[in-house]
């Protein structure tokens, strides 16, 4: 069965310094968006991507954070300046058919910050 | 503001039981709806979307009441494998947002 992939599984970084988190979506996949968990708390929706751009962003979706797709697999997300807030679980999920679909998640990268 | 409400529990319910969960969503403009399972420490795995009709998928029921706004699961013979934590989570899609709305989650815990 075909599977949302994320690397790294874990990364540590020290307060303001940049992150990037890879994502590989299923491979039929058109629409690819990211979600944070905070520990203890409910999964957030931070941006979703279709056909190059940007469909929707959260307001946890500020300037310090980005998402490119550099080639026909991979979609990342790119924290310039790292605060310790941004500690959290960071889910990469994609669907086939848009807006009503059913979105299917990767495993996720826990992200430290100290 | 778009919000999804669950009693986050803890349900305890001994094996073979049945176990039904209801949650709220705020945006009666709301479009799509789901629920999803969460494993400690793990990504949110679909278990069903949720249809206006109602829909079953082996020992789990889902219901939808659009008038009331809330979203309901029901697990018949609860097995001890169905210990998690379960997302009520909807997307309020329209205008082009797309990004999903996850409640906090009910947590249950299934006992031999």
């Amino acid at each position: 069965e075909p599977e949302v992939t994320q690397t790294p599984s874990h990364q540590v970084t020290q307060m303001g310094q940049e992150v990037i988190l890879r994502c590989v979506p299923i491979s039929n996949h058109l629409y690819f968006y990211w979600y944070r968990q905070i520990l203890g708390q409910k999964v957030e929706f931070l941006v979703s991507f279709y056909n190059n751009e940007i469909s929707e962003k959260s307001e946890i979706f500020d300037d310090q954070f980005s998402v490119e797709r550099p080639d026909g697999s991979n979609f990342t997300l790119k924290i310039r300046s790292t605060k310790l807030e941004d500690s959290a679980m960071y889910f990469c999920a994609s669907n086939a058919r848009g807006p009503r679909g059913s979105q299917y998640f990767g495993p996720g990268t826990r992200l430290l910050v100290l | 503001r778009k919000e999804v409400e669950q009693d986050p529990g803890p349900f305890n319910v001994p094996e073979g039981a049945t176990v039904a969960f209801n949650c709220t969503y705020s945006n009666s403009a709301s479009q799509s709806f789901f629920w999803y399972r969460q494993d400690c420490r793990k990504e949110p795995k679909l278990l069903m979307s949720v249809y206006s009709s109602g829909n079953e998928d082996g020992r789990f029921t889902a219901q939808l009441n659009r008038a009331s706004q809330y979203i309901s699961l029901l697990i018949r013979d609860s097995k001890l494998s169905d210990s998690a934590t379960y997302l009520c989570v909807v997307n309020h899609s329209g205008g082009g947002a797309d990004g999903l709305t996850f409640g906090k989650g009910t947590h249950l815990i299934i006992q031999p």
